[in-house]
């Protein structure tokens, strides 16, 4: 089962703006990941926040973390057509020996336009 | 590039017949999991298999199988297939099974008819 909602499903910008995506979860986490994923083919991981953590950043990647209301956003600035992707979270939940058992959400369809 | 590949890259097979895909992860990736992707959704958790022992299992039958060789490669078996086993199968894999980041392949997308 997906672990929660994405939002919005889909995006779609001008190159230069921000893009923002939002992902909610419904358990109790050890961290969220982001992922990307081109055209329906393998997923390249992003930026890893721990559940200690409330913001992280890594380039033009920008993710914060709310554990009081389990969501998640991240933020791509200045964005560009190659930015072009499916956009995933996934978490790995706390407690157990779960560390490979990511649950992914079900995604953002980002297009930057040219 | 993660390093991780995968065969075929695309398969279409039939109601009722067998599948095996393969996984090959990086050297020293001793960790690997499997996905499986319907068109329009996330990945979903197949099973993990560290140093060759399955190590967890998500909400799949026993028809979903699988098998990790010492030379750092994998297999995910699937019998008497579904039409809903359509998707695209991910593989991923990690150096320890405490390792976070999951490296993944490219797919194998799986048509069943």
């Amino acid at each position: 089962s997906q672990q929660g909602e994405e939002d919005p499903q889909a995006l779609s910008i001008q190159e230069g703006e921000n893009a923002t995506m939002n992902c909610s979860y419904k358990t109790s986490i050890n961290n969220l990941q982001w992922y990307r994923q081109n055209s329906g083919r393998g997923l390249v991981h992003l930026i890893l926040i721990r559940s200690n953590e409330r913001e992280k950043h890594s380039g033009r990647l920008r993710v914060t973390l709310d554990t009081s209301k389990k969501s998640s956003s991240l933020l791509i600035t200045a964005s560009r057509a190659a930015d072009t992707a499916s956009y995933f979270c996934a978490t790995i939940n706390a407690g157990g020996t779960s560390y490979g058992k990511l649950t992914f959400g079900q995604g953002t369809i980002l297009t930057v336009h040219p | 590039e993660t390093g991780v590949t995968q065969s075929p890259t695309h398969l279409i097979k039939t109601r009722g017949q067998q599948v095996t895909l393969r996984c090959s992860s990086q050297s020293g990736h001793n960790t690997v999991s499997w996905y499986q992707q319907a068109l329009g959704q996330g990945p979903q958790f197949i099973f993990q298999y560290y140093r060759e022992e399955e190590n967890g299992r998500g909400n799949f039958p026993p028809r979903f199988s699988g098998l990790q060789f010492p030379n750092y490669s994998s297999e995910l078996n699937v019998n008497a297939l579904e039409l809903d086993d359509s998707a695209l199968y991910l593989c991923a894999s990690t150096s320890t099974r405490q390792e976070e980041t999951q490296y993944f392949g490219p797919g194998t997308r799986l048509l069943v008819l």
